[in-house]
Order: structure tokens, then C-alpha cells, then sequence
């Protein structure tokens, strides 16, 4: 299977929202609740933002939401801040011979 | 606080073989299943591997299958991808990552370099 597809780049003024999308098909994406988002700053590790569609964990801010439609996840930001200029990445459950697929990232830049 | 760490990559040479290791601590890493993710130089993450708390489940992904093997020892707290066959397309950060249930990668480690070269 292919990865995830993700747009190569957006970007938003401080304090607007911008809308991350990642599009699988119907054997990931679309028939499991298992997508994920990471963060991921120049020369640092990924940190998970979202998990199963649209949970926060302890510690992330409630400007990040996530969404799904079909075989469409969506990663919103709202209130862009400087410190959310990164790397965005999707990640879903596939199937038991796939497993794992991630999108090819999403550089977000903040103006 | 929950910490991995990786180590063990380094230059090998193409149809070379590497260890990496993962130490794990601030947390009961007998309980947690736990993966490799790589990313090769300027690109997007994948998948690479995963094992259970007990080491009883192991996938692989197919760019592996056959060359890489995963392994843990949870009396040292410790994982570990024994590479074999490397190719040049294996060059990549490699991530050890802890796994949940969701497939999601809760804490990473700082990742290790892994470069296959001539």
C-alpha cells in the first residue's frame, strides 16, 4: 500500500486556523478509527498530537483537534502560534499485513 | 519521566549489518509493546517494525521483511533491530517508539543514524 497522502506545505498568519489533510483509502483511513498525528520540529524526535481520530494527550493544547470524513482525516490548529511551525505527520492502522502507513508530512509554516 | 535512547548506528557498508539498541526507562517497559520507525534524510517517516510486551506478536514491514529482526530483553529494559543485508535505501534516522493500543507511538527516543554506504 501506498503512504497516507498529505499536502507538501500550508500556511497560516498568528492567531488564524489552518486544516492539515490526509487522505488514505479504504483500507486504512476509511475503515478504522486508529488515525494519529505527529508533530515534528527540525532535528527533533516526533511527538504524538493526535490519537484515534480526533483525542488530545495530557499535555497538548486544545488549539489541536482532529477530524475524519470517509477516507479523509483532518488535523485542525487554531490560534496558530509561532512555536507550531513544524512538521505534520498522519499515521493509520492499515490492515494485519500492512499495518502501519504514515503520510508524507506536511510543513506547516507560521507567517 | 519516560525516556528512550537509542544507540548503535554508525556507517556500514552495503550488505553490512548493524545492531541498534533501545534503553527504556520512567516507565514499566515490560508492559508496553514497542516499534522501530525510520526517516530517511530529508523525508517522511515509516514504519518499521513492531513487538509485543512478551515478544510473542512481531511484524515487519515488507521493505524489511527477511533482512531485519526484532527483538527484546525486558529484563534490561532494553529492544533492539538487528540489521542485516543493509542497502542504501535503509539509510535513515531509526526511532524506537512506544506502542498503545490504537497504534499509536506515545514516546519516542532521539533516534540513531544509520547510513549504508561505500
Amino acid at each position: 500500500q501506498s503512504a497516507l497522502t498529505q499536502p507538501a506545505s500550508v500556511s497560516g498568519s498568528p492567531g488564524q486556523s489552518i486544516t492539515i489533510s490526509c487522505t488514505g483509502t479504504n483500507s486504512d483511513v476509511g475503515s478504522y478509527n486508529l488515525v494519529s498525528w505527529y508533530q515534528q520540529h527540525p532535528g527533533k524526535a516526533p511527538k504524538l498530537v493526535i490519537y484515534e481520530v480526533s483525542k488530545r494527550p495530557s499535555g497538548v493544547s486544545n488549539r489541536f483537534s482532529g477530524s475524519k470524513s470517509g477516507n479523509t482525516a483532518s488535523l485542525t490548529i487554531s490560534g496558530l502560534q509561532a512555536e507550531d511551525e513544524a512538521d505534520y505527520y498522519c499515521c493509520s492502522y492499515a490492515d494485519s499485513s500492512t499495518h502501519v502507513l504514515f503520510g508524507g508530512g506536511t510543513k506547516l509554516t507560521v507567517l | 519521566e519516560v525516556q528512550l535512547v537509542e544507540s548503535g548506528g554508525g556507517l556500514v557498508q552495503p550488505g553490512g549489518s548493524l545492531r541498534l539498541s533501545c534503553a527504556a526507562s520512567g516507565f514499566t517497559f515490560s508492559s508496553y509493546s514497542m516499534n522501530w520507525v525510520r526517516q530517511a534524510p530529508g523525508k517522511g517517516l515509516e514504519w518499521v517494525s513492531y513487538i509485543s510486551s512478551s515478544s510473542s506478536t512481531i511484524f515487519y514491514a515488507d521493505s524489511v521483511k527477511g533482512r531485519f529482526t526484532i527483538s527484546r530483553d525486558n529484563a534490561k529494559n532494553s529492544l533492539y533491530l538487528q540489521m542485516n543485508s543493509l542497502r542504501a535505501e535503509d539509510t535513515a534516522v531509526y526511532y524506537c517508539a512506544s506502542h498503545s493500543s490504537s497504534w499509536r507511538f506515545d514516546c519516542w527516543g532521539q533516534g540513531t543514524l544509520v547510513t549504508v554506504s561505500s
